[in-house]
């Protein structure tokens, strides 16, 4: 089963890092792009960046670029969403998904989705 | 304010079909046929819908069906069932300085 598998809730203060995983199975994790979405609560979707595990290749919306790293590690078919400092408005809902398209389609629909990792970020 | 614009709210009876549309513009929506469309019950993942405009994934209803005219894409769903009662959010490329954009999100209600 192909399947996102993210890590779990995170309660943090402002100014804290963090670091959120999102691991891929029962497909080439080397061949798609993933990529991270947040949901603010109660809000939208917002578009954050993408990452190829084959070669960290990687795209940032202009709004969270500064904001985020986001990086891989292919040999544990795991990507990352990390934060140096947090903010209390970085409180959210991240989602990672893989891109349907591969290498040279970066802006192919999110057809696997993770379960999500909320972040709270409270002093 | 999200780039491409949607209802914020559709309902229908089931039974019955309805449309969502989002509107964006000539650089987003009416330059490429990267429409995505993403359905999420509360408290979910996302789900893919639709893909390229109009093409639908394994294992996803026929009901659901997605089209493009100029600068607007729209998601219809016919024969409304009480399941179909979700949050829907349009995406789409937008060149490279803004990859990627999504709906605000249409909350559709089926009465």
């Amino acid at each position: 089963e192909v399947q996102l598998v993210q890590s779990g809730a995170e309660v943090k203060k402002p100014g804290e890092s963090l670091k959120i995983s999102c691991k891929g199975s029962g497909y080439s994790f080397t061949s798609y792009w993933i990529g991270w979405v947040r949901q603010m609560p109660g809000k939208g979707l917002e578009w954050m960046g993408i990452i190829y595990p084959g070669d960290s290749d990687t795209r940032y919306s202009p709004s969270f670029q500064g904001q985020v790293t986001i990086s891989a590690d292919k040999s544990i078919s795991t990507a990352y969403l990390q934060w140096s400092s947090l903010k209390a408005s970085d409180t959210a809902m991240y989602y990672c998904a893989r891109s349907m398209g591969g290498k040279w389609e970066p802006w192919g629909a999110f057809d696997i989705w993770g379960q999500g990792t909320m972040v709270t970020v409270s002093s | 304010q999200s780039a491409l614009t949607q209802p914020a709210s559709v309902s229908g009876s089931p039974g019955q079909s309805i449309t969502i549309s989002c509107t964006g513009t000539s650089s987003d929506v009416g330059s490429y046929n990267l429409v995505s469309w993403y359905q999420q019950h509360p408290g979910k993942a996302p789900k893919l819908m639709i893909y390229e405009g109009s093409k639908r994934p394994s294992g996803v209803s026929n009901r659901f069906s997605g089209s493009k005219s100029g600068n607007t894409a729209s998601l219809t769903i016919s024969g409304l069932q009480a399941e179909d009662e979700a949050d829907y959010y349009c995406c789409s490329y937008a060149g490279s300085s803004t990859p990627v954009v999504f709906g605000g999100g249409t909350k559709l209600t089926v009465l």
